[in-house]
């Protein structure tokens, strides 16, 4: 199995932050791995695919990079609504994982 | 538009077999590409991928779960069905179901979830 290892676990930012998720797994994925926005009692939502192509309607705000095994998700000016748990998920292999998740708190 | 919802039993005891439902509009599983996955969530806790079937009826599933997961699909009612066996108070989550449009893409719409509790 590819497992996927997110740091940190919990984030406290500001509004106005600039905020960085790394997300790192256990071989290489190429650049197979999507970032994922969820706030409470609902489902995730797809931001980024691909590792860095943002998907459609989503703020450029967001924004991923990486290839390998290392990857990162950038939000680069932290806003209220923002304010959540972000799951990354690689889909190279024939199975696929999420990563533990990251929350972001407001400092 | 595409939605998804998950339907079944909100509480289930120990040893039971699960039978969850996705009844899902606006895209058709024989297109070639597409595919409908499950994916689950314990209270307070992270994301776990179950299992994924293709339009081709292709289907994969977690290394840790396969003895006790099946997935299905009919088509002709847009249902992708997942069977969990052997049910335990340790798989207590919400479960989701998710679309994903091609081959190399991401789960794009996902369902709102189901809650199922194991307790006897």
């Amino acid at each position: 199995d590819i497992q996927m290892t997110q740091s940190p676990s919990t984030l406290s930012a500001s509004v106005g932050d600039r905020v960085t998720i790394t997300c790192r797994a256990s071989q290489s994925i190429s650049s197979w791995l999507a970032w994922y926005q969820q706030k409470p009692g609902k489902a995730p939502k797809l931001l980024i695919y691909k590792a860095s192509s943002l998907e459609s309607g989503v703020p450029s705000r967001f924004s991923g990079s990486g290839s390998g095994t290392e990857f990162t998700l950038t939000i680069s000016s932290l806003q209220p609504d923002d304010f959540a748990t972000y799951y990354c998920q690689q889909y190279n292999s024939y199975t696929w994982t999420f990563g533990q998740g990251t929350k972001v708190e407001i400092k | 538009q595409i939605t998804l919802k998950e339907s079944g039993p909100t509480l289930v005891k120990p040893t039971q077999t699960l039978t969850l439902t996705c009844t899902f509009s606006g895209f058709s599983l024989s297109t070639s590409g597409v595919g409908v996955g499950w994916i689950r969530q314990p209270p307070g806790k992270a994301l776990e991928w179950l299992a994924l079937i293709y339009w081709d009826d292709d289907k994969r599933y977690s290394p840790s779960l396969k003895s006790r997961l099946t997935i299905t699909k009919d088509t002709s009612k847009n249902q992708v069905v997942l069977t969990m066996t052997n049910m335990d108070p340790v798989d207590t989550a919400t479960y989701y179901c998710a679309h994903s449009s091609r081959p190399g893409y991401p789960f794009d719409y996902w369902g709102q979830g189901t809650l199922v509790t194991v307790s006897s």
